[in-house]
């Protein structure tokens, strides 16, 4: 079992430019969720899904896109870039909203 | 939503005593309280959780203790070892919503 996948481990963007940060499972969790991680703050959940086709917004949705087209794969869309957006970016899985979740190692994105 | 604070962010002490970090949550329906070991480079892993059901919960040297009329929790960690240095996130969820994590501690065990 490989638990929860990201990619990329590492990414450097440019203001204004978007890309995709991929996310896949394999315990066959309906939730899985994005947090970003900054010094400080701790996690801070970005976007969640219950299950195939429902996604909702967290506590810090503005900036980015989700979707959950399969119940393996919840991709995290960063539209236009900000320098606001350098974090690091973890995506997370559990068999329900209140169960322990399963973390990936993370995305560290640098937007310059 | 829920408010949790956690203390102490940064705390060392010497191989073989025991660590305390302590996180309150300010609402009273939160019900499920896990606790994350964050090492360098890698993403947060559960060592032990408790719901509200329970007061206290032990695993080899790891405890956590619950406080529901004051509304926090606590993480003891006995015996340190160099590999307990991490970094340690507590959260707060209630069924059916999001979890709610805290600032995190860093711990660092002194050889």
């Amino acid at each position: 079992n490989a638990g929860v996948t990201q990619t990329p481990k590492f990414q450097v963007l440019k203001t204004g430019q978007s890309m995709t940060l991929q996310c896949a499972q394999d315990m066959n969790h309906e939730y899985m969720s994005w947090y970003r991680q900054d010094p400080g703050m701790g996690l801070r959940l970005i976007h969640y899904s219950v299950g195939a086709g429902i996604t909702d917004q967290g506590e810090v949705p503005n900036g980015y896109n989700v979707s959950r087209s399969t119940t393996e794969d919840f991709p995290l869309r960063l539209l236009s870039a900000a320098p606001s957006q350098t974090s690091v970016y973890f995506c997370a899985s559990s068999s329900n909203i209140n169960q322990p979740q399963h973390f990936g190692d993370g995305t560290r994105l640098s937007i310059l | 939503g829920e408010n949790v604070e956690q203390h102490p962010s940064t705390l060392s002490v010497q191989e073989g005593d025991s660590a305390v970090i302590k996180c309150t949550y300010s609402d009273s329906a939160s019900n499920y309280f896990p606790w994350y070991k964050q090492e360098l480079g890698k993403g947060p892993q559960l060592i032990i959780d408790i719901r509200s059901n329970v007061g206290e919960k032990k695993d080899q040297r790891i405890a956590v203790t619950l406080n529901k009329t004051a509304k926090h929790f606590s993480l003891h960690i006995t015996e340190t070892q160099p590999e307990d240095s991490a970094v340690y996130f507590c959260a707060a969820s209630k069924t059916g919503n999001q979890f709610y994590f805290g600032t995190g501690t860093s711990l660092t065990v002194i050889p």
